[in-house]
């Protein structure tokens, strides 16, 4: 079953960087994922796609702040130089064959 | 500007129907596939069906399979999300989105529609 995990929260002082992770199921290492950006009452935005290599694709607008990487099933957001609108909730998605996506429980980043 | 935008928020009684509605502008909405995700109340967010504007192909959850029904109107460049009998279990934030393909990322979000389901 294709599941990604992540954990609940998060924090980092703001101007340094964090690295959040989104871990893919057994099975599913290969698989790319999509990292989301949902603001506090706001709706998501998307980030990035991030392939197994590590190569990722970022959406229109997304500072260089923000970058992904890979390892195994592990897949990184990490967010440099912080500031305090990076305070958000942060989602990984991944897409099986036949029409299926997951999104990850979210991890909840607080920047202190 | 690619954009998804929204109908407004809606308060229905339990047992109501209800038809909210997408509209994609800036790209060709035919080529896109557009999906509905849940949000409840402090929750995360929940994948519950695709729709491809070209063919109308349709695809559900297994979760939302017979809960809901995907429709769009690609005259009008406009997917739907519409219940035939709402329960107070449907009060969400539901999101419309642009999947670039069939197996991939979800690149475009609509602002939400908040849906509230209250005797």
């Amino acid at each position: 079953q294709l599941v990604l995990t992540q954990s609940p929260s998060a924090s980092a002082s703001l101007g340094a960087s964090v690295k959040l992770t989104c871990t893919l199921s057994s099975g599913h290492s290969s698989y790319a994922i999509a990292w989301h950006q949902q603001q506090p009452e706001k709706g998501p935005r998307y980030l990035m796609k991030l392939n197994s290599d590590g190569s990722h694709s970022k959406g229109d607008g997304i500072p260089d702040r923000f970058s992904g990487s890979s390892s195994g099933a592990e897949r990184y957001l990490t967010i440099s130089s912080l500031q305090s609108e990076d305070e958000a909730d942060y989602y990984c998605q991944t897409w099986g064959t036949g029409f299926n996506w997951v999104f990850g429980g979210g991890t909840k980043l607080t920047v202190l | 500007e690619v954009q998804l935008v929204q109908s407004g928020a809606e308060v229905k009684k339990p047992g109501e129907s209800l038809k909210i509605s997408c509209k994609g502008s800036g790209y060709s909405f035919t080529s896109y596939w557009i999906g509905w995700v849940r949000q409840m109340p402090g929750k995360g967010l929940e994948w519950m069906g695709i729709i491809y504007p070209g063919d109308s192909d349709t695809r559900y959850s297994p979760s939302f399979q017979g809960q809901v029904t995907i429709s769009a109107d690609k005259s009008i460049s406009t997917a739907y999300l519409q219940w035939s009998s709402l329960k107070a279990s449907d009060t969400a934030m539901y999101y419309c989105v642009r999947g670039i393909a069939a197996a991939d990322a979800f690149d475009i979000w609509g602002q939400g529609t908040m849906v509230t389901v209250s005797s």
